[in-house]
This record gives structure tokens, C-alpha cells and sequence, in this order.
């Protein structure tokens, strides 16, 4: 079965520390795989996706993720975080396999950034 | 390009009512439409597949009857939730899809339902 696993419910930064917040999959053959954020009483904001190609993936917002097949990790990074950046983030894998297209959902994670 | 709209934003209803909520795609065609629900501090749960002009394919445990699925067009499809009782109350999300083929999801902002 595929999956998604957001090992931390909360990372905390300072504002203009580098921010990594982590993603590890289980697929079977190649993964399809996305990042949102979601703002309170928001939908989810598309930031970035791995499908081929390059493993280093840049987004929106000044963000990029690192696709790692050996780790089977997507961790999302931003060198310099801001106070804006503060939100809910979701790690999601494509489901290839089942006919549907359908998204499987980390847990999420809290990111909070201080000031 | 690729918004996605949700009607209400919030609604409250009383419990044994049926609420409707309608999700567009405004600027493109949506062969496929997914819709969510996500319970305070969690992720989302794929609730059923919609695709235009077919019956939804909802996911294990979900109850067909009580959450009607409907995908009329390429730009609208609505869920209703019938007989909602106050375990019903969530935050409901959609998302679209332009094809099959297309690999992102474009989502709405959310219907919060608050059934008393």
C-alpha cells in the first residue's frame, strides 16, 4: 500500500533561519509527489511537485523540495523563513496504481515561524 | 488559472436538514473532482472520486446514501450531506482535476458545516 508519513506534527524556526519540514513515502515504482499549504479555514495551496527529472524541485513562495529515492524522502526547504510562512503543511504521493488519481495525505505539519 | 470555488464558505443547519455544497472549477474543465474532509488539527479524508457525467466512487466507510455525490458538468459537482447530524460538522474540501492525466489537484477553500 502506498503511504505518506510526516514524522513531526510541529516545527518551530526563527524568522530567516532555513526551515525543512519532513516527508518520507512508500510506493511502489516511481512516486508522483506534492507539497500544499493550508492557511486556517483555508483549501490547500499548491507548492511544488516531483514527477522526473530533477531532484531538486522549486515551488512557490521561495520553496523547493529534494527528492530522494534511496531515503524515500521529499523534504520541503526554504533557506530564510518568514513570519508569513507560518501554516499547515501536507505532504501528498499520486496514487498510481488504483485508476483514480487520487491524493494520499500526510498527517500534516504546523509550521510556526517566530519573530 | 485553475481556481476553484466553493458555495457557502460556512453554513449552519439543524440536525435532520440536508445541506448542499457546490464546488466549481472556474477556469478550466474538470473531468475528475475530489472531495475532502478534515476534522479540526488532522489531514484530509478523501471522501469520493467524482467524474463528470458517472456515479462517485467513494472510499471505504463512507456512506453513499447519507453524502450524494453529484457531477452534472465539467465545472460543477455538489455534495449533499442528508439528514445531517452534528457529527456531520466538518470542514469539506474539493478539488479538481482538469484530466486524468493532469497531475496536480486544484482545491476550493473549504465549506465549514456546523450541524446543531
Amino acid at each position: 500500500a502506498q503511504s505518506v508519513a510526516q514524522p513531526e506534527d510541529q516545527v518551530n524556526v526563527a524568522e530567516g533561519n532555513p526551515l525543512t519540514v519532513k516527508c518520507t513515502y512508500s510506493v511502489s515504482g516511481n512516486p508522483y509527489l506534492f507539497w500544499y499549504v493550508q492557511y486556517p479555514n483555508r483549501g490547500l495551496q499548491f507548492l511544488l511537485k516531483y514527477i522526473t527529472g530533477d531532484n531538486l524541485v522549486k515551488g512557490s513562495y521561495g520553496f523547493e523540495a529534494e527528492f530522494n529515492k534511496s531515503q524515500t524522502s521529499f523534504h520541503l526547504k526554504k533557506p530564510s523563513a518568514l513570519v508569513s510562512d507560518s501554516a499547515l503543511y501536507f505532504c501528498a504521493v499520486r496514487d498510481r496504481f488504483s485508476g483514480t488519481y487520487k491524493y494520499i495525505f500526510g498527517t500534516g505539519t504546523r509550521l510556526k515561524v517566530l519573530a | 488559472g485553475a481556481v476553484v470555488s466553493q458555495h457557502p464558505s460556512w453554513v449552519i443547519c439543524k440536525s435532520g436538514t440536508s445541506v448542499k455544497i457546490e464546488c466549481r472549477s472556474l477556469d478550466f474543465q474538470a473531468t475528475t473532482m475530489f472531495w475532502y474532509r478534515q476534522f479540526p488539527k488532522q489531514s484530509l479524508m478523501l471522501m469520493a472520486t467524482s467524474n463528470e457525467g458517472s456515479k462517485a466512487t467513494y472510499e471505504q466507510g463512507v456512506e453513499k446514501d447519507k453524502f450524494l455525490i453529484n457531477h452534472a458538468s465539467l465545472t460543477l459537482s455538489t455534495l449533499t450531506v442528508t439528514s445531517a447530524h452534528p457529527e456531520d460538522s466538518s470542514f469539506y474540501i474539493c478539488s479538481a482535476s482538469p484530466s486524468p492525466s493532469s497531475y496536480e489537484q486544484y482545491f476550493g477553500p473549504g465549506t465549514r458545516l456546523t450541524v446543531t
